[in-house]
C-alpha cells in the first residue's frame, strides 16, 4: 500500500506571496492532519480534515487554511507569506478521526525569502 | 489543552546499550500515546503506540510503558544500533481531539 505523498517536496517563495501544498493520504484513510515543524517550535498542529469537514484547528492565524476533497486528498494554503512561515509542512493521514494511528508523509520544505 | 513534556532533549549511548526517553502529559482524558522516529530529511515514522487500557507494549527491541496515575509514558530501546540514531517524538491524544507532540529527543548511538 502506498504511503502518504506530499507535493511539492521543496518550495521557495517570496514574502507576500501565497502557496498551496498538496497531500494524498494512504488509500482508505479519511482523515488528514497538517502540521508545521520548525526547529524552535517542534511539531505544531494546524488543522484536521475528515470527510471534507474541518474537525479540529490549531492556533494559527487565518492566513493558514485548508480543504479536503471527496477523494480525501487535502490541500493547505498560506496567504501573504511571512519569513516566519519557513518550515517543514507535514501531512498525516489516519483511517478515522481522533485517536487512531497517524502516518506522516515526507513533508514539504517551504522557504520564504 | 493537553501539554506534553519530553526528556531528555539529547541522548548519547554506546552501541548495544539501552536508551530511555520519558514523556509526561497533563490531560487525564488522553488515551492514545504514539512514538515517532524521524530521520534526517524524512517525515516522522510511527514506531510503536500504546492505549490507556494497557500498561506496557513490546515490539522486538522497542517497548513503551504507561503509568496513567502519574501521567507519564516512556520509550525503551534495547541493544541500540547506529541506525537507531534519529529524533524521537512522543505524542498524546484524546478521542476526537488533535495530537499533542513532545519537543523531541535527538538520540545518537555511538559505534
Amino acid at each position: 500500500k502506498a504511503g502518504v505523498t506530499q507535493t511539492p517536496r521543496y518550495l521557495i517563495k517570496t514574502r507576500g506571496q501565497q502557496v498551496t501544498l498538496s497531500c494524498s493520504p494512504i488509500s482508505g484513510h479519511r482523515s488528514v492532519s497538517w502540521y508545521q515543524q520548525t526547529p524552535g517550535q517542534g511539531l505544531q498542529f494546524l488543522f484536521e480534515y475528515f470527510s471534507e469537514t474541518q474537525r479540529n484547528k490549531g492556533n494559527f492565524p487565518g492566513r493558514f487554511s485548508g480543504r479536503q476533497f471527496s477523494n480525501s486528498r487535502s490541500e493547505m494554503n498560506v496567504s501573504t507569506l511571512e519569513l516566519g512561515d519557513s518550515a517543514l509542512y507535514l501531512c498525516a493521514s489516519s483511517y478515522d478521526t481522533g485517536g487512531g494511528e497517524q502516518y506522516f508523509g515526507p513533508g514539504t520544505r517551504l522557504t520564504v525569502t | 489543552g493537553e501539554n506534553v513534556e519530553q526528556h531528555p532533549s539529547t541522548l548519547s549511548v554506546q552501541e548495544g546499550d539501552s536508551a530511555v526517553i520519558k514523556c509526561t502529559y497533563s490531560d487525564s482524558a488522553s488515551n492514545y500515546f504514539p512514538w515517532y522516529k524521524q530521520e534526517l530529511g524524512k517525515g516522522p515514522q510511527l514506531i510503536i503506540d500504546i492505549r490507556s487500557n494497557v500498561g506496557e507494549k513490546k515490539d522486538q527491541r522497542i517497548a513503551v510503558t504507561l503509568n496513567k496515575t502519574a501521567k507519564h509514558f516512556s520509550l525503551h530501546i534495547t541493544e541500540t544500533q547506529p541506525e537507531d540514531s534519529a529524533v524521537y517524538f512522543c505524542a498524546a491524544s484524546e478521542p476526537g481531539n488533535q495530537f499533542y507532540f513532545g519537543t523531541g529527543t535527538s538520540l545518537t548511538v555511538i559505534p
